[in-house]
């Protein structure tokens, strides 16, 4: 079993519509959080980041952790086709970095 | 302005040629990290290095090598021993090991 999973896609969604992002891992020792965006032929970049169960809110984007069932998602409210990219979940257990998911692909059609 | 840079954005390299990635950052984090980004595949670690003068494999790095004699710098060289060295190619960097990290805006190197 991966260590991290989540969809390829891709998700294809209308403008204005919520997007709901996810991932599964696998160990629980996973302490720390990360949702990165990265755009076509570019670095990703750092959305958000939470150690806790629960709820992060920042502008339209709302990061939840289920650690008792080793669950994240990632919520876009109002999505726009600026959006549209690939989204990165990342999680961090030790000193050796982040373990990535592969990214879901989202397209936000206008 | 604080950040992550990496050079060159598109590098072309003849089979058997050794290239090096640059890498360098103004954050005044302590680790810097390499990784290789193929389509489908995600991220994969290459190197990670923790402080200056000492790194460690991740899980791909086999026909690579790097090193850390500054703080700010970790140069990747891609040697011909890699087998399929065609990749995006990115740099991060984070203030300790656990942090969030931060990338550079990557190098694709294309093997001819």
């Amino acid at each position: 079993q991966k260590e991290v999973e989540q969809d390829p896609g891709p998700l294809s969604v209308p403008e204005g519509a919520i997007v709901s992002l996810n991932c599964t891992y696998s160990n629980s020792a996973f302490q720390y959080f990360m949702w990165y965006r990265q755009y076509s032929r570019k670095g990703p970049e750092l959305l958000m980041y939470t150690y806790s169960s629960g709820n992060k809110e920042d502008g339209r984007f709302t990061a939840q952790v289920d650690k008792s069932s080793k669950y994240i998602s990632l919520f876009i409210r109002d999505s726009q086709p600026s959006d549209s990219a690939t989204y990165l979940c990342a999680i961090s257990g030790g000193a050796d970095g982040l373990t990535f998911g592969k990214g879901t692909h989202l397209i936000i059609q206008p | 302005d604080g950040g992550i840079t990496q050079s060159p954005k598109y590098l072309f390299r003849k089979e058997g040629q050794n290239v090096t990635l640059s890498c360098e950052q103004n954050l005044n984090h302590d680790a810097m990290y390499w990784y290789r980004q193929d389509p489908g595949q995600g991220l994969r670690l290459i190197y990670y290095s923790q402080i200056v003068n000492d790194f460690q494999k991740g899980d791909i790095a086999e026909g690579y090598s790097v090193s850390r004699e500054k703080k700010e710098s970790f140069p990747l060289t891609v040697t011909s021993a890699q087998k399929n060295p065609t990749a995006f190619y990115l740099c991060a960097s984070s203030m300790r090991g656990p942090d969030t990290q931060y990338f550079g805006p990557g190098t694709r190197l294309t093997v001819l």
